[in-house]
């Protein structure tokens, strides 16, 4: 079975900042995507970004980029210029690879706050 | 990209009855798709992975004479949460990957609440 730690509940930074937000993992498995995924007050979950494990390059998404070490078994996300609409949960996600059979196995989140 | 409904958005129901949520996938085909539960101000729990054509699969702890789901085509799955308790409320996800895509989709959610 796989873990996912995020020990950050919150964050607040200024708006226009760069934040990162962390999240470690523990699997077994070779083969494995990782996911950060937001979930604002409408509780609609949006993928933000996502890694494929067998990838060493570092996924980025315009703002959003991340700090993936496969050995230490860290994916933190980092969000620059920070906005408004950044303010959300924030929740790093584990999912084994080899065609769809599994579910997505969650930390508990960050709540990050983007104040004007 | 993909899109993955939810039927009803928020249903109250009295504490006894049963209620029943449908997952759909409106525009690919889905041979598996997830149920998660999602307490207030907490993470995402997976109870179950519904099947297309064979019987659900259930995360250690969830019932599955209470939590009945059925995966009846390759675009629904219902979950019924049966003889619902004010401790059934919460708030449930589905989601459903496409094929060959290391991606899960997710549908805006169900909020029941039981009095």
């Amino acid at each position: 079975a796989q873990t996912v730690t995020q020990s950050q509940p919150e964050m607040s930074v200024q708006e226009a900042e760069t934040v990162t937000l962390s999240c470690t993992y523990d699997t077994s498995e070779s083969n494995y995507y990782l996911f950060w995924y937001k979930q604002p007050p409408s509780r609609q979950m949006i993928l933000v970004i996502r890694q494929e494990a067998y990838k060493q390059q570092n996924a980025t998404e315009n703002r959003f980029s991340v700090n993936f070490q496969k050995a230490a078994k860290s994916f933190s996300l980092k969000i620059s210029d920070s906005q408004l609409g950044d303010t959300a949960m924030y929740f790093c996600a584990f999912l084994k690879g080899g065609g769809g059979a599994d579910g997505l196995t969650f930390g508990k989140g960050t709540h990050l706050i983007i104040q004007p | 990209g993909a899109v993955v409904s939810q039927h009803p958005s928020w249903v109250i129901c009295k504490s006894g009855t049963s209620v029943k949520i449908e997952c759909r996938s409106l525009d690919f085909q889905a041979t598996t798709m997830f149920w998660y539960r999602q307490f207030p101000k907490q993470s995402l729990m997976l109870m179950a992975t519904s099947n297309e054509g064979s019987k659900a699969t259930y995360e250690q702890g969830v019932e599955k004479d209470k939590f009945l789901i059925n995966h009846a085509s390759l675009t629904l799955s219902t979950l019924t949460v049966t003889s619902a308790h004010p401790e059934d409320s919460s708030f449930y996800i589905c989601s459903a990957p496409r094929r060959g895509e290391g991606e899960q989709y997710f549908g805006p959610g169900t909020r029941l609440t039981v009095t």
